[in-house]
C-alpha cells in the first residue's frame, strides 16, 4: 500500500514563495506527481519526477528524492490564482495514490 | 474529444435508488480510471480499465459498485442500493500511461438524501 502525507494547509503572501513537502512510504514506485486542484474543480497535472533532483517547469519547481521518500513542490512568485489545493501523488504500476492534498492560501 | 467528459455534473438521488454515472475519455487513450473524493481528501481509487477490461477493481467499496467499458472508449460507473455515505465527487480520468499522468474529468457530485 502507499503511504502519503503532506501538510494540510499553508499560507502565504503574494509575491512570494512557499514550499510543500511530501514524503511517501510506496509498495512499488515509478513516478512522482503534483497536481493542482482549485476549488469544485478537477485536479490538472503540474508536475512528474521520476529520477532524483530538481525538474523546473516556470515558477513551480518540483524535486525528488527516492532514497529519502520525499518530494517538495515549489511555486515561486505567488498569485492570487495560485490559492488552491495541492496533491502530492505517487505512482505505482499503472495507477496513481493521492495525498490528501495542501491548501495553499495566497493572500495580498 | 479534447478532453474528459463527465455526466451528469451534479446528481442528486434519495437512498435506496440506482444511478449510472458517465465517462468520455480523451479519444486515444486506453486506460480509464474512476476516483472518489471527498471533502477535504485526496482522490480515492476506485476501479482501472485497460481497453475494455477492469484491469484493477480493488478500489471498489462493496459489490453495490460496479463499473463498465464494454467498447474500451465509454465508461459507466454504475451504484446500487446508494447510501448517504457514497455522497462524494466521483472523477474519472484518462491517460496513455502512467508516465504521461493522468487527465480527469471535471467530476460528478453525488448526493444521496
Amino acid at each position: 500500500g502507499q503511504n502519503i502525507d503532506q501538510p494540510t494547509e499553508m499560507t502565504a503572501t503574494e509575491g512570494a514563495i512557499v514550499q510543500i513537502n511530501c514524503t511517501y512510504q510506496t509498495s512499488g514506485f515509478n513516478g512522482l506527481f503534483w497536481y493542482q486542484q482549485h476549488a469544485g474543480e478537477a485536479p490538472t497535472f503540474l508536475s512528474y519526477n521520476v529520477l532524483d533532483g530538481l525538474e523546473e517547469k516556470g515558477r513551480f519547481s518540483s524535486f525528488l528524492s527516492r532514497s529519502k521518500g520525499y518530494s517538495y513542490l515549489l511555486l515561486k512568485e505567488l498569485q492570487m490564482k495560485d490559492s488552491a489545493s495541492y496533491l502530492c501523488a505517487v505512482g505505482s504500476d499503472y495507477k496513481l495514490s493521492f495525498g490528501a492534498g495542501t491548501t495553499v492560501t495566497v493572500r495580498a | 474529444g479534447a478532453g474528459v467528459s463527465q455526466t451528469p455534473s451534479n446528481k442528486v438521488t434519495e437512498k435506496g435508488k440506482y444511478v449510472e454515472l458517465r465517462c468520455d475519455p480523451i479519444s486515444g487513450h486506453t486506460a480509464l480510471y474512476w476516483y472518489r473524493q471527498s471533502l477535504g481528501q485526496g482522490p480515492e481509487f476506485l476501479i482501472y480499465f485497460q481497453g475494455t477490461g477492469a484491469a484493477d477493481d480493488s478500489g471498489l467499496p462493496n459489490d453495490r459498485f460496479f463499473a463498465v467499458r464494454p467498447e474500451g472508449s465509454v465508461s459507466t460507473l454504475k451504484i446500487q442500493r446508494t447510501e448517504r455515505g457514497d455522497s462524494a465527487v466521483y472523477l474519472c480520468a484518462s491517460s496513455l500511461g502512467v508516465a504521461d499522468g493522468y487527465t480527469f474529468g471535471s467530476g460528478t457530485r453525488l448526493t444521496v438524501v
